[in-house]
């Protein structure tokens, strides 16, 4: 079945650092991806997406590109702030039947001052 | 405009009361979505309900009941809950429950149950 695998653990960095999280996919066919962020006590917001092989998503300074060769969609980010202290899901969705998620366990992300 | 309203934001209730979770969007989406989730994990798909029929139980005890009076409306009623359903629950929809693909699922705020 579709799964979604995020790298372990969480990830703290300081202000101004580069950020990547790793994503890698199974999947049949050609799934849509998306990262998710979730700002503690909130719900998940869609960051970015990305529908077919080589499309990069961007906003807000992280972006994200679908390689379909590695079935991978890494989130980079250059330059973190502490507002970017979250909790960042990916995820993937097929194109035919229903319009199941399928999501990574998800990385906390702390930046400290 | 894509917002999911949720309410109430917190809920605290007992095993033994009847309460009900709402979710409201505007946005025209014909699937909505409730999921639950646990502290430090990824959401769980409950229930999906799409162009108002329910067509996906994720094998959700019946002490969850959906129900989705309209396109734009999508209930969670609770009865005889235990301690361990204690969670946020996101609700969450979609322009389209039946195709996937760019089909994005935008979420709610969530409402946080404790249930004591």
């Amino acid at each position: 079945g579709d799964s979604v695998t995020q790298m372990e653990g969480p990830v703290t960095l300081s202000e101004e650092a580069f950020l990547t999280i790793n994503c890698t996919y199974t999947a049949t066919g050609y799934p849509s991806l998306f990262w998710y962020v979730q700002y503690p006590g909130e719900g998940l917001q869609l960051l970015l997406k990305a529908t077919k092989a080589d499309d990069k998503g961007s906003n807000k300074g992280f972006e994200a590109t679908y390689r379909k060769e590695t079935t991978s969609f890494h989130l980079e980010k250059g330059s973190v702030q502490v507002s970017d202290s979250a909790v960042y899901f990916c995820a993937l969705s097929r194109f035919y039947g229903n319009n199941r998620l399928a999501f990574g366990k998800g990385n906390q992300v702390v930046v400290i001052p | 405009d894509t917002e999911v309203t949720q309410t109430p934001k917190h809920l605290v209730m007992g095993m033994t009361n009847k309460k009900s979770l709402k979710c409201e969007q505007h946005m025209g989406h014909r699937a909505m979505y409730w999921y639950k989730q646990k502290a430090k994990k990824p959401p769980e798909l409950m229930f999906v309900y799409s162009y108002e029929k329910l067509s996906i139980n994720e094998s959700v005890p019946s002490r969850f009941s959906p129900e989705c009076p309209n396109s734009s409306l999508l209930n969670l009623h609770l009865h005889a809950l235990q301690p361990e359903d204690s969670a946020l629950y996101l609700c969450a929809s979609s322009q389209d429950g039946q195709r996937g693909g760019s089909s994005i699922q935008y979420f709610g705020a969530g409402t946080r149950l404790s249930v004591l």
